[in-house]
């Protein structure tokens, strides 16, 4: 079956624009989740959607990022006035359910490489 | 808060060499802890797991054990391959919250036929 998808697999911008960032998650699944990867570094966690809902976006920087997932599907990553050190590689991720207690498999998607020149 | 510490990398190995890759958290409760792989030009994904203390995930010949005394969880594999070429990333889910990953910096194995 399909994975998660991102798009755009990569996004270029100047400083001060707005981009938004896309997911798609397998399909079925409730939990949807955002982290940024810098270079040669973990991914950190950025939000948790369960549903339409954001459950957890205690990983936002500051108020520029910004999330939604309007049907409980698909979700946008939205980011104000970009960065030079916005540029990282934002990944998606998701899951069957959003609890931890079974150690729930998170699919991650291929990401999307943003630039802010 | 939680946290995630891995070895420094590269390892550089030969093949059929053992590996292991030091990983160790701190976390409060009992989280669940995981090994993550991304092979070169491929997203992340799932290598193994362990839900509570003293559990051993594997797959792919790869193992580690959820060591609550020592609050590590070592990967190793007893012969590695060529194809193992990747970035190994170590995280966990703490207890009772989202599910959301804490990760490791990631530690990139090479491996020399």
């Amino acid at each position: 079956g399909a994975g998660v998808s991102q798009t755009p697999s990569n996004k270029v911008t100047e400083k001060g624009k707005y981009v938004e960032l896309r997911c798609d998650p397998i399909s079925g699944h409730t939990a949807l989740y955002w982290y940024r990867q810098s270079l040669g570094q973990g991914p950190e966690f950025l939000i948790y959607f369960q549903g339409t809902g954001a459950a957890d976006d205690s990983g936002l920087p500051n108020d520029r990022f910004f999330a939604v997932r309007p049907e409980g599907s698909v979700s946008t990553l939205k980011i104000q006035r970009t960065e030079r050190g916005d540029s990282a590689v934002y990944l998606c991720a998701s899951s069957l359910r959003g609890s931890s207690s079974a150690g729930n498999e998170q699919f991650f998607g291929p990401g999307t490489r943003l630039t802010v020149l | 808060g939680n946290s995630v510490t891995q070895m420094e990398g590269p390892v550089t190995l030969s093949e059929e060499a053992f590996l292991t890759i030091n990983c160790t958290y701190t976390a409060t409760g009992y989280p669940s802890l995981f090994w993550y792989v991304q092979y070169p030009g491929e997203g992340l994904q799932l290598l193994l797991k362990a839900t509570k203390a003293d559990d051993k995930g594997s797959n792919k010949g790869f193992e580690a054990t959820y060591r609550k005394e020592t609050t590590s969880f070592h990967l190793e594999k007893g012969s590695v391959q060529v194809s193992d070429s990747a970035v190994y990333f170590c995280a966990l889910s703490g207890s009772g919250n989202t599910g959301k990953l804490i990760f490791g910096q990631g530690t990139t194995l090479q491996v020399k036929p």
